[in-house]
């Protein structure tokens, strides 16, 4: 009964090569999230998705595109993959609520490996 | 520009000492300041939150203390045990994503 869950767990790729990484939660939440912690640990919000809408987009190069195809569901596609991409990506849902930001859960990370 | 600055890079403590981390923002319209800790290889885990309407939040071993005049809000883990090992991280939200602060590595040595 995971609550997020994301695949794959490890990902190793060329430079160049197009990769997706899948996220998948079940606690009925209306807004995911994509973050991407860098090699230092720091923790950085790349997008938010509610309602299947996209409501965040930082600054990110467009070689990343997330998909929300429902609510539980948030892929992230990445073209061109280059060395600077090695990172762990973390997926996250949470639900806003009338009392404001709702407790934001995360999945268990995929660490990306480009070489 | 770091919107949330976190310190002390990392800490070492003794078995049932008090550990204190601390956080600074800048924004703020920040309303909710939650502390979230990291096992390695895991996903951040929600360890406590606060939201500004209050000076103070305790669970367990664990407090918050929030001082919104000075835009500062630390941890403290009193008893400090082995297991609480890990890296800690304040952030704060002012909508939905949350901003982070870089992360504290705590080791509690027995």
């Amino acid at each position: 009964d995971t609550a997020v869950s994301q695949t794959p767990k490890y990902l190793v790729t060329q430079m160049g090569n197009d990769k997706s990484i899948k996220c998948e939660q079940n606690l009925g939440h209306d807004t995911m999230y994509w973050y991407k912690q860098d090699s230092k640990k720091f923790l950085k919000i790349m997008f938010s998705y509610n309602n299947k809408e996209l409501i965040i987009n930082e600054t990110v190069p467009n070689r990343f595109s997330p998909k929300s195809p429902d609510k539980a569901h948030l892929n992230l596609h990445i073209n061109s993959l280059e060395l600077g991409d090695s990172a762990v990506y973390f997926c996250a849902s949470s639900q806003v609520t009338s009392g404001g930001q709702g407790e934001q859960f995360f999945g268990p990370g995929t660490r990306l490996t480009v070489l | 520009q770091q919107q949330v600055k976190q310190s002390p890079q990392s800490l070492i403590v003794q078995k049932g000492g008090i550990s204190i981390i601390n956080c600074a923002y800048e924004n703020t319209a920040f309303d909710y300041f939650p502390w979230y800790q990291q096992f390695p290889g895991k996903g951040p885990a929600l360890l406590i939150a606060i939201r500004p309407d209050v000076s103070e939040k305790k669970e367990g071993r664990f407090t918050i203390s929030f001082n919104k005049s000075a835009k500062q809000f630390s941890l403290h883990i009193m008893d400090s045990q082995p297991g609480d090992s890990a890296t800690y991280f304040c952030a704060a939200s002012g909508g939905r994503a949350l901003t982070f602060g870089s992360g504290t590595r705590l080791q509690v040595q027995p």
